[in-house]
């Protein structure tokens, strides 16, 4: 199986500034077939479910608003909230589809208000 | 809009079986371009894909539960179901149903219900 790996664990970050979360796949998520890196970002906030922000590693979900985007390739990812607002808050997953149908998780990163 | 509900008893013994079955509305199972997976979450904890089921029967399981896991599709009902075998307390966690978009991400997931497994 893919081991994806989350950091930091936990986060805090002041209102209107940037966060930063990291994930770091232990092989490669880019398939040659497609040139496409296999890899989405979820928030999921208390007492719900996970929701989709971002797939392919960098496109945003309709809906999705644009403070929050992907980056990326290979290995290692990043999602960025560009100007954190109080709703952010939440617990925000990475996951690999490498390999489908089987999907691996990384741990989550809890996010914070500073 | 596509809905997805859990159903099933929420307190289980240990060495029993949890079943759990997932009503979709708003859309076709039978559409062919999603798998139809079961996810879960242990309390505090992160996430753990369980298996997927196509709406022909195709399977795919966790290979650290595949000894345990059974995934069926009712597509009369509009439905699929869970059942994991000889549980214990480790398998208590918010069971998720979802829909995986055939390329691989999840777009839709139910609420999710809890499963507890205590004497």
């Amino acid at each position: 199986d893919i081991v994806m790996t989350q950091s930091p664990d936990s986060l805090a970050v002041s209102l209107g500034e940037r966060a930063t979360i990291n994930c770091k796949s232990s092989q490669s998520v880019l398939h040659s077939s497609n040139n496409k890196n296999h890899l989405a970002w979820y928030q999921q906030k208390p007492g719900q479910p996970p929701k989709l922000l971002i797939y392919w590693a960098s496109t945003r979900e309709s809906g999705v608003p644009d403070r929050f985007s992907g980056s990326g390739s290979g290995t290692d990812f990043t999602l960025t909230i560009s100007s954190l607002q109080a709703e952010d808050v939440a617990v925000y997953y990475c996951q690999q589809y490498y390999t489908p149908p089987r999907i691996t998780f990384g741990q989550g990163t809890r996010l914070e208000i500073k | 809009q596509l809905q997805l509900q859990e159903s099933g008893p929420g307190l289980v013994k240990p060495s029993e079986t949890l079943s759990l079955i997932c009503t979709v509305s708003g859309g076709s199972i039978s559409s062919g371009s999603f798998y139809w997976s079961w996810i879960r979450q242990p309390p505090g904890m992160g996430l753990e894909w369980i298996g997927s089921i196509f709406y022909s029967g195709s399977t795919y399981y966790n290979p650290s539960l595949q000894s345990r896991v059974t995934i069926s599709v009712d597509t009369s009902k509009n439905q699929f179901s869970l059942k994991l075998s000889s549980v214990t307390a480790a398998d208590t966690a918010v069971y998720y149903c979802a829909r995986r978009v055939f390329s691989g991400w999840i777009d839709y997931w139910g609420q999710g219900t809890l499963g507890t497994v205590s004497s």
